[in-house]
């Protein structure tokens, strides 16, 4: 059974840098197809991101160009590199897996959140 | 090519709650429903319009017909209380991956 653990977030001022980590528990992280969803404050759930098990990605407009994924095959982990923050990047940022074909996402970590903020 | 939820419903405990979904021809997708509760994560719990994750109770059941897919909680508990997310995957659409709006369950 896979499951997810994710690290990261934090307080950051607008136009910095993060680095969000998810563990990928159960599976090779190489072998999983995965993505990032985030929710802003009060908001409903936003798509952002996916990492193909080929290690291709394809990013929302809202992210694109300010977003790297990558993997740590080693540790088994999916990293979200964040940079140029902005305010309206507030949110808390889920990874989950997905089922091919279905794009549903059907394993999802526990959440972290990212303040960006002055 | 939004996804349009009513944003709460109202239910007393052991009534069913039906929660739709709307958009044009959605009878031709998979629709997904996520549960979240408050500061927790979503879960998934319909997937392919009509089927179940293992551990979901057979409570929680989809449909999916003409312009609307409806997730449907039967006996509905105390704790089914949550927001609740339909989804689905459209490839001829920007973005592909596209959550509605949620919908707000209140147990009476």
């Amino acid at each position: 059974e896979v499951s997810l653990v994710q690290s990261g977030g934090g307080l950051i001022q607008p136009g910095g840098s993060l680095r969000l980590s998810c563990a990928v528990q159960g599976s090779p992280v190489s072998d999983t197809y995965m993505g990032w969803v985030r929710q802003r404050p009060g908001k409903g759930l936003e798509w952002l991101s996916v990492i193909y098990q080929s290690g291709g990605t394809y990013f929302a407009d809202s992210v694109k160009g300010r977003v790297t994924m990558s993997r740590d095959v080693s540790g088994n982990t999916l990293f979200f590199d964040f940079r140029t923050l902005r305010g309206d990047d507030t949110a808390v940022y889920y990874c989950a897996t997905l089922v091919t074909d279905l794009e549903a996402f059907d394993v999802w970590g526990q959440g972290t959140t990212i303040t960006v903020s002055s | 090519h939004v996804l349009t939820q009513t944003p709460s419903v109202s239910v007393a405990p052991g009534q069913t709650a039906d929660i739709a979904c709307g958009r044009d021809n959605i009878e031709t997708f998979s629709v997904q429903w996520y549960r979240q509760k408050p500061g927790q994560a979503p879960v998934l719990i319909v997937f392919d319009s009509d089927d179940r994750p293992s551990g979901i109770p057979e409570r929680f059941s989809g449909s999916n017909s003409g312009n609307t897919a409806t997730l449907t909680i039967s006996r509905v508990e105390a704790g089914d209380e949550a927001d609740y997310y339909c989804q689905l995957w459209d490839s001829t659409t920007y973005p592909p991956w596209v959550f509605g709006g949620g919908t707000k369950l209140t147990v009476l």
